[in-house]
């Protein structure tokens, strides 16, 4: 059964400490992403990556770092130095080449910072 | 500079009539338009989209109607189930360099019995 696994689905972390999200596909997709979702504001890419070993960077890139290593794997981490980290994070991945790709998302994984 | 724009942030429409949702967009080089579902504490879920060179597509209970001239798309849903009821997101690509979707903010639909 094919699909976005992310993890976990609820995250606590302390000011001031980094966190790890994980997002793991078994679609065969060459492009992953990274959005996020706050109130009423839709929702924003953070990083993408549209093949193994690349990614670039999104609308609101600062505060976070991804790493692309293997082709089912796109980790996101969340810095210290994003100011607003509490969120809704959503992971996504289409088959890449194309305008007409749509994305299939995770089920996300809601950070708080305290 | 929100180039995806859903200027409703919620609608209810009675079960079995017509549920309109709408989208402006302020970016010419947008080719592509997508509607996404998305319910409480899950992923958005891909519902139908559009090319540019169409201004009409169907699929179901779902049409998606597009006027470039306007910049404005709208998805239409006949008839209203309590199923709908949900948050839905327009987005739109461009089909030039990185082809990276833009959402709109969404719009919250309630389906009354």
């Amino acid at each position: 059964d094919g699909g976005i696994t992310q993890s976990p689905k609820y995250l606590f972390r302390k000011e001031g400490q980094n966190v790890t999200l994980s997002c793991e596909q078994n679609l065969n997709h060459d492009a992953m992403y990274w959005y996020r979702q706050d109130p009423g504001q839709g929702l924003r890419l953070i990083y993408y990556s549209q093949i193994v070993n690349d990614f670039q960077k999104g609308d609101i890139a600062e505060g976070y770092s991804v790493s692309r290593e293997k082709k089912e794997s796109f980790p996101l981490t969340v810095t210290s130095a994003q100011k607003n980290p509490t969120a809704f994070y959503l992971c996504a991945s289409s088959i890449g080449a194309g305008a007409e790709s749509p994305l299939h998302f995770g089920n996300g994984t809601r950070l708080t910072v305290t | 500079d929100q180039q995806v724009k859903q200027n409703s942030p919620s609608l209810s429409v009675q079960e079995g009539r017509i549920s309109i949702l709408n989208c402006d967009y302020t970016n010419s080089m947008f080719d592509y338009f997508l509607w996404y579902k998305k319910y409480p504490a899950e992923g958005p879920t891909f519902l139908i989209s559009i090319s540019s060179i169409k201004d009409k597509n169907e699929d179901g209970r779902f049409t998606v109607f597009l006027n470039k001239s306007a910049k404005h798309l709208s998805l239409h849903i006949v008839p209203s189930q309590p199923g709908d009821s949900a948050v839905y997101f327009c987005a739109a690509r461009s089909n030039f360099g990185n082809e990276k979707l833009t959402f709109g903010t969404g719009t919250r639909l309630t389906i009354i019995p």
